[in-house]
């Protein structure tokens, strides 16, 4: 079965430090992957897009795809209060019109 | 980024009435629009896909003749919940796919169901 796995949490990371999200995927032949943001109550807020293997950087967030290994990440630094909510990753599965999400992991940034 | 809207925002109806749920896709053309549902603390559940100028596919375990789906312009996909019950209660949201591959979402529908 083609799935997108995270770890739901909680993970509290202490304000200013690094958040490290993690997310695995089981379709070796997928190409994009997606990491979004929701807050309780609002829907998905898309954060970043990744393609290609290596790191992709816009602002404080990073992430980082590892095709070999099938595994995608989210750093987050100089983590602030109003970063806590639940992140999602997603990904194209098996030729799928749509995104399989991840169940999400949620995140709490301790002041 | 691409701009999604949905209307309303949110709707409380009566047990046996139907509600219809608007999607649209603000500055771009989206020929595939997805609607899922999310219930309190839990994860988004996709119920279909929506393809303009065709029949929906639905996800397995969703009623295709209590949620008729409508996507009849590049632009707009309509949701109906037809006869809705408390148990239909809900947030629905709807995303739109952006070429070449990136899904955007709308702010959500919040139906409570009396």
């Amino acid at each position: 079965q083609k799935e997108v796995e995270q770890n739901s949490g909680p993970l509290s990371v202490p304000e200013g430090a690094i958040a490290s999200l993690n997310c695995t995927y089981s379709d070796r032949g997928s190409q994009s992957f997606f990491w979004y943001r929701q807050y309780s109550g609002k829907s998905p807020e898309l954060i970043m897009f990744i393609y290609s293997n290596g790191d992709k950087e816009d602002g404080r967030f990073t992430a980082q795809l590892n095709k070999a290994s099938q595994y995608v990440s989210l750093l987050i630094r100089d983590s602030q209060p109003s970063d806590s909510a639940t992140y999602l990753c997603a990904a194209y599965l098996g030729g799928a019109d749509g995104l399989t999400f991840g169940k999400g992991t949620h995140l709490i940034i301790q002041p | 980024g691409a701009v999604v809207s949905q209307h309303p925002s949110r709707v409380i109806c009566k047990s046996g009435t139907s509600v219809k749920i608007e999607c649209r896709s603000l500055d771009f053309q989206a020929t595939t629009m997805f609607w899922y549902r999310q219930f309190p603390k839990q994860s988004l559940m996709l119920m279909a896909t929506s393809n303009e100028g065709s029949k929906a596919t639905y996800e397995q375990g969703v009623e295709k003749d209590k949620f008729l789906i409508n996507h009849a312009s590049l632009t707009l996909s309509t949701l109906t919940v037809t006869s809705a019950h408390p148990e239909d209660s809900s947030f629905y949201i709807c995303s739109a796919r952006s070429p070449p591959d990136t899904q955007y979402f709308g702010p959500g529908t919040r139906l409570t169901v009396l």
